[in-house]
C-alpha cells in the first residue's frame, strides 16, 4: 500500500497570498496517477487535478499541479476567499488506492 | 457530462448491513471503473473498493475484505455498496466515484448512521 504524507497539516495564509501543498508518497506512484481534492464541509471532494498536473474541467488556472514519483506539489498563486477549505491527494496508480491524511487550509 | 446519484441518506442498527446505490445517467457505463470511498465524520477520505462493470470483478482494500461487497447492473447502470456487520464506528459518508482517465467524477455521498 503507498501511504502519502501530506504537510503541512494547517496552512494559515492570507487572501492574495501564495500556497504550497506538499504530498509525498512512501513509495512511486506508477504513470504519476496522483490527483489533488478540494473538500468543504458538508460536500463531496471536488477533484482539482489529476495525472499530477492536468487540470479538471472548469477549475481556475491559480490552481496548478507539479511533481512525478514520490514527491508532489499542488500551487495556489492567489488565493480568493472561497479556496479555504480542506486539500487531499490521492493516488490511483495502484491498489489499493489511498488519500493522503488532509492539509486545512485555513484564513490568516 | 456523467451525473452520479445516490440513494438517500439511512439509519441501521448494529449487526445490520446498508446497500448503497450510485446511478449513473450519461456516458457510458460499463467501461470505467466505479469506486467507493468512505469517509468519517471530520476525519479524512478511505477507498474501500472498486469495480469496472463490463468486467464485474471487485477490488477491495484489506481493511473492509470480508465486509464490504461491490456490485454493478449494466442494465441500469447502477453500482452498489453493501456493508454487513455494521457497528457504530461505521457511521460515516460513503461516496461513489466513476474513474473517467483519472478523471473522477463523484456522487453527492450517503450518510449512514448506525444506532441502536
Amino acid at each position: 500500500e503507498i501511504v502519502l504524507t501530506q504537510s503541512p497539516g494547517t496552512l494559515s495564509l492570507s487572501p492574495g497570498e501564495r500556497a504550497t501543498l506538499s504530498c509525498r508518497a512512501g513509495q512511486s506512484v506508477g504513470s504519476n496517477y496522483l490527483a489533488w481534492y478540494q473538500q468543504k464541509p458538508g460536500q463531496a471532494p471536488r477533484l482539482l487535478i489529476y495525472g499530477a498536473s492536468t487540470r479538471a474541467t472548469g477549475i481556475p488556472d491559480r490552481f496548478s499541479g507539479s511533481g512525478s514519483g514520490t514527491d508532489f506539489t499542488l500551487t495556489i498563486s492567489r488565493l480568493e476567499p472561497e479556496d479555504f477549505a480542506v486539500y487531499y491527494c490521492q493516488q490511483y496508480g495502484s491498489s489499493p488506492y489511498t488519500f493522503g491524511q488532509g492539509t486545512k487550509l485555513e484564513i490568516k | 457530462q456523467v451525473q452520479l446519484v445516490q440513494s438517500g441518506a439511512e439509519v441501521k442498527k448494529p449487526g445490520s448491513s446498508v446497500k448503497v446505490s450510485c446511478k449513473a445517467s450519461g456516458g457510458t457505463f460499463s467501461r470505467y471503473p466505479i469506486s467507493w470511498v468512505r469517509q468519517d465524520p471530520g476525519q479524512g477520505l478511505e477507498w474501500m473498493g472498486r469495480i469496472i462493470p463490463m468486467v464485474g470483478i471487485p477490488d477491495y482494500a484489506q481493511k473492509f475484505q470480508g465486509r464490504v461487497t461491490i456490485t454493478a447492473d449494466k442494465s441500469t447502470s447502477t453500482a452498489y455498496m453493501e456493508l454487513s456487520s455494521l457497528r457504530s464506528e461505521d457511521t460515516a459518508v460513503f461516496y461513489c466515484a466513476r474513474d473517467y482517465g483519472g478523471n473522477w467524477n463523484w456522487g453527492q455521498g450517503t450518510l449512514v448512521t448506525v444506532s441502536s
